[in-house]
């Protein structure tokens, strides 16, 4: 079956605009995470979104970055006006309901490159 | 949110050579994952552990949960080219360490 699907592989954008980035989840998978990777770090989160529940936004490095999540699949992460320090892959992974613990399945990432 | 200490940051080992990754914690672990990796690529679960002192092994790699659920360490015997990549821990919270990037050469 299909994977996590994330687009646009890559994206390089100017300084100060706007992006938008795109996740698909494995169908029926309630739980939703973006993270960051810089090149040669770890991971860091960014947002949780678990069913109808108030996403963990505990992540977001500024009011710069949101996200949504419509109808419990798709979900799209925004950052504003961007910089150059928002370069990154951004992956998104999905999993099934509840608790954490659960296996995540991650997306390729984007790659996004700010000039 | 639980804090995640990966180590060593990197390892490079020639191939055969036998190898241990560590991830601890302050706090205890109600289950950690183990990830890995590669170029270009979303990690891919390797195991899930619960409970304290489990031991779980899949294939040349061996995964030990600590008895306090506060640590975990992955041991490699005879690591192989295509054991090169980021090796990352997660608590139950999703939040993950920092990772250990593993380059095993021919």
């Amino acid at each position: 079956g299909a994977g996590v699907s994330q687009s646009p592989s890559n994206k390089v954008t100017e300084k100060g605009k706007d992006v938008e980035l795109r996740c698909d989840p494995i169908s029926g998978h309630t739980a939703l995470y973006w993270y960051r990777q810089s090149l040669g770090q770890g991971l860091e989160f960014l947002i949780y979104f678990q069913g109808n529940s108030a996403p963990d936004k505990s992540g977001l490095p500024s009011d710069r970055f949101s996200a949504e999540r419509t109808g419990g699949s798709v979900s799209t992460l925004t950052i504003q006006r961007t910089q150059q320090e928002d370069s990154a892959v951004y992956l998104c992974a999905s999993s099934l309901a509840v608790a954490g613990g659960q296996k995540q399945y991650f997306g390729p990432g984007t790659r996004l490159t700010v000039t | 949110t639980q804090l995640l200490e990966q180590s060593p940051q990197f390892l490079s080992i020639q191939e055969g050579e036998n190898l241990t990754v560590y991830c601890n914690s302050s706090s205890v672990f109600s289950s950690l994952q183990w990830y890995r990796q590669e170029p270009g690529e979303g990690p891919v679960l390797l195991v899930t552990v619960v409970t304290g002192g489990e031991v779980k092994k899949l294939k040349r790699l061996t995964f030990q949960f600590g008895d306090a659920r506060k640590d975990s360490s992955l041991h490699i015997t005879a690591a192989q080219t295509g054991d090169t990549g980021l090796y990352l821990c997660a608590g139950r919270d999703m939040r993950f360490g920092a990772g250990t990037r593993l380059t095993v050469k021919p």
